[in-house]
């Protein structure tokens, strides 16, 4: 069974540093592309960035690149969101996904809550 | 890259038929027969319901079916059940240098 099993919810000070992961299992992790996806509050679905776990190749949405970092650990088959600098405007919930071809994505994590507030 | 536009809100009577409709652009919808759509209940993840515009991932029940049309992609919803209620988001591919787009959502609500 494809399961993607992710971190929990975090609270944060605004500047302070996260990393949230992400853990596949049932299916070869190194063979599909696994993306992150941001929901803020009541709002819709956001690409953020994609990585392919067997080479690490790393592409990010224009909207965030530069404001996250996406990587992976093969060896845990496991992906990873982080953040340098959170900001209030961080505050969401993010879901990892596998993705499909054509961009969609058939497995998606459970979603780790984020809230940044001083 | 605009998001999809989706009615922000779609309701039947249990047993009837819903239609939610999703439109883009030859750039997305109308380029490539790559349409998924998600079914969201409240605080939990979205959950593949259509992938490629008219297949439907195992375990999904056949009373959902979808299609496209130029740039508009449609998801009926058949004999509508009080689970169905749920937000609905469609999503389309739109190029290599893209990670596809996803529409605004749609609140199905069951009368």
């Amino acid at each position: 069974e494809v399961q993607l099993v992710q971190s929990g919810a975090e609270v944060k000070e605004p500047g302070e540093s996260l990393k949230i992961s992400c853990k596949a299992s049932g299916y070869s992790f190194t063979g599909y592309w696994i993306g992150w996806v941001r929901q803020m509050s009541g709002k819709g679905l956001e690409w953020m960035g994609i990585i392919y776990p067997a080479d690490s190749d790393t592409r990010y949405s224009p909207s965030f690149q530069g404001q996250v970092t996406i990587s992976a650990d093969k060896s845990i088959n496991t992906a990873y969101l982080q953040w340098s600098s959170l900001k209030a405007s961080d505050t969401a919930m993010y879901y990892c996904a596998r993705r499909i071809a054509g961009g969609g994505a058939d497995y998606w994590g459970q979603g780790t809550l984020i809230s940044v507030s001083s | 890259q605009s998001a999809l536009t989706q009615p922000p809100s779609a309701s039947g009577s249990p047993g009837q038929s819903v239609t939610i409709s999703c439109t883009g652009t030859s750039s997305d919808v109308g380029g490539y027969n790559y349409v998924s759509w998600y079914q969201q209940h409240p605080g939990k993840a979205p959950k593949l319901m259509i992938y490629e515009v008219t297949k439907r991932p195992s375990g999904v029940p056949d009373r959902f079916s979808a299609s496209k049309s130029g740039n508009t992609a449609s998801l009926t919803v058949s004999g509508l059940q009080a689970e169905d209620e749920a937000d609905y988001y469609c999503s389309s591919y739109a190029g290599s240098s893209n990670f596809g787009i996803f529409g605004g959502g749609t609140k199905l609500t069951v009368l």
